[in-house]
C-alpha cells in the first residue's frame, strides 16, 4: 500500500508569486485534505475535496484553492503570496469523507521572502 | 477562546516514566477524538482514535476522554527515548463529517535516557 506523497519537500517563492503544491493520496482513498501548520503550532484545516468537490472549507481566503482529480491527487494553489504563507503544508487523504482517520504526507516547507 | 486547548510544553521526562499529556475543548458537539505523533520534518502519524468518552488502551499507550469536562489524555507508559516528538490532539463533530479536524497546538515530548 503506498502512502501519500508531497511535492516538492522545500519551496522559496517572493512575495506576490503564485505557488502550487501537490499531494498524491494514499491507495484507495478517494478524500484529500489540505492544512496549513505554522511553526509551533498545531495544523490548520485548508479544505477538504471529496470525489473532486470540495467538501468544506476553514478559514482561508479565497486566494487559496484547490484541485482534486480523477485518480484522487490533489494540488493547492496559493496566488499573491505572503509573507505570513510560510508555513509547512500537510496533505491528509482517508478512505471516504466521514473517516476521521486521516493519513498524512510528509508535507511541504513553503517560505515566502 | 481556541476551541482546542494543548499546551505546548516542552514535557521533559526519564526514560520509563509515565507521561500524560492532556487537551481541553468548548466544543460539545465534538464526537470523534484522535491522538497524532509528529517527528520533526515529518507529517502527522495516527496514534490513537476514540469515539464518544471513555478508554482506549493500544499497547504503552492510553487514550481517555471525558466529554463531562470536555478534557481528553494520552498516557505512555514506560517511555522511551524513540517516543520523544510533539503530540497533537485532534477532534471532529459528527455533523460535518471528517473535514475540518480542529487540532491543537501540539505538546513537546523529550524523553531522556
Amino acid at each position: 500500500e503506498t502512502g501519500v506523497t508531497q511535492s516538492p519537500t522545500h519551496l522559496i517563492k517572493t512575495r506576490g508569486q503564485q505557488v502550487t503544491l501537490r499531494c498524491s493520496s494514499q491507495s484507495g482513498h478517494n478524500t484529500v485534505s489540505w492544512y496549513q501548520q505554522a511553526l509551533g503550532q498545531g495544523p490548520q484545516f485548508i479544505f477538504q475535496y471529496y470525489r473532486e468537490e470540495e467538501n468544506g472549507r476553514g478559514n482561508f481566503p479565497p486566494r487559496f484553492s484547490g484541485l482534486q482529480f480523477p485518480n484522487y491527487s490533489s494540488e493547492l494553489n496559493v496566488n499573491a503570496l505572503e509573507l505570513d504563507d510560510s508555513a509547512l503544508y500537510l496533505c491528509a487523504s482517508s478512505r471516504d469523507r466521514s473517516s476521521y482517520e486521516q493519513y498524512f504526507g510528509p508535507g511541504t516547507r513553503l517560505t515566502v521572502t | 477562546q481556541k476551541e482546542v486547548e494543548q499546551d505546548p510544553g516542552p514535557l521533559s521526562v526519564p526514560e520509563g516514566a509515565i507521561v500524560s499529556l492532556n487537551c481541553t475543548y468548548s466544543n460539545s458537539a465534538f464526537q470523534y477524538f484522535m491522538w497524532y505523533r509528529q517527528y520533526s520534518r515529518k507529517g502527522p502519524e495516527l496514534l490513537m482514535y476514540t469515539y464518544s468518552s471513555g478508554n482506549k488502551e493500544d499497547g504503552r499507550f492510553t487514550a481517555q476522554v471525558d466529554k463531562s469536562s470536555k478534557y481528553i489524555s494520552l498516557f505512555i507508559r514506560d517511555s522511551q527515548p524513540s517516543d520523544s516528538a510533539t503530540y497533537l490532539c485532534a477532534m471532529s463533530d459528527v455533523n460535518t463529517g471528517g473535514f475540518k479536524t480542529i487540532f491543537g497546538a501540539g505538546t513537546r515530548l523529550f524523553v531522556k535516557a
